[in-house]
């Protein structure tokens, strides 16, 4: 079966611009993670979404970033009024629970360049 | 807070070298320990993991054993080879929590 998929693969925008990401999750999991990886930063966790349960955002850096998960499979990441600062490679992973920490899969990944 | 702390790269061996990569981890409670591989081009998996102590995870050849006693995970393995080169990421996942805390990386370049 097909992989997480996420799209656009690179995406280049203006700074003040607002931006949406895509990640399809693999059919049938239920846990979707968003990471963004900063040069030199490692890998940073954003937000969690679990099912249709209200999803855990502890980890969004500012109130400019948001994600939605519709019909519990698809999901978008919205960062408005683009800064600089958020030029990174933003990951989408998926696992079939949040029950032991199963496999996280991930997508390819979406490279953000804020001009 | 829980985070990871794992060597600076980059690291470059001989095929057939023996690989240690360092990772120390800070935590409260019992969280799992995670080495995840991103190969050139492609997206980040899962090489190995151990969710308590004592535990070894291996796969690939590649080994790392949960050590509380100096809250270390090192990543090891015997004899690399062309097909290691890739950035390699410790990553720790709080007990009983849904985040997941990463290292900053280490890229492993493996020359014929």
């Amino acid at each position: 079966g097909a992989g997480v998929s996420q799209s656009p693969s690179n995406k280049v925008t203006e700074k003040g611009k607002d931006v949406e990401l895509r990640c399809d999750p693999i059919s049938g999991h239920t846990a979707l993670y968003w990471y963004r990886q900063s040069l030199g930063q490692g890998l940073e966790f954003l937000i969690y979404f679990q099912g249709n349960s209200a999803p855990d955002k502890s980890g969004l850096p500012s109130d400019r970033f948001s994600a939605e998960r519709t019909g519990g499979s698809v999901s978008t990441l919205t960062i408005q009024r683009t800064q600089q600062e958020d030029s990174a490679v933003y990951l989408c992973a998926s696992s079939e629970t949040q029950r032991e920490w199963e496999t996280q899969y991930f997508g390819p990944g979406t490279r953000l360049l804020v001009l | 807070g829980d985070s990871v702390t794992q060597m600076e790269g980059p690291v470059t061996l001989s095929e057939e070298a023996c690989l240690t990569i360092n990772c120390t981890y800070t935590a409260t409670g019992y969280p799992s320990l995670f080495w995840y591989v991103q190969y050139p081009g492609e997206g980040l998996q899962l090489l190995l993991k151990a969710t308590k102590a004592d535990d070894k995870g291996s796969n690939k050849g590649f080994e790392a054993t949960y050590r509380k006693e100096t809250t270390s995970f090192h990543l090891e393995k015997g004899s690399v080879q062309v097909s290691d080169s890739a950035v390699y990421f410790c990553a720790l996942s709080p007990y009983n929590n849904n985040d997941m805390r990463f290292g900053a990386g280490t890229r492993l370049t493996v020359k014929p």
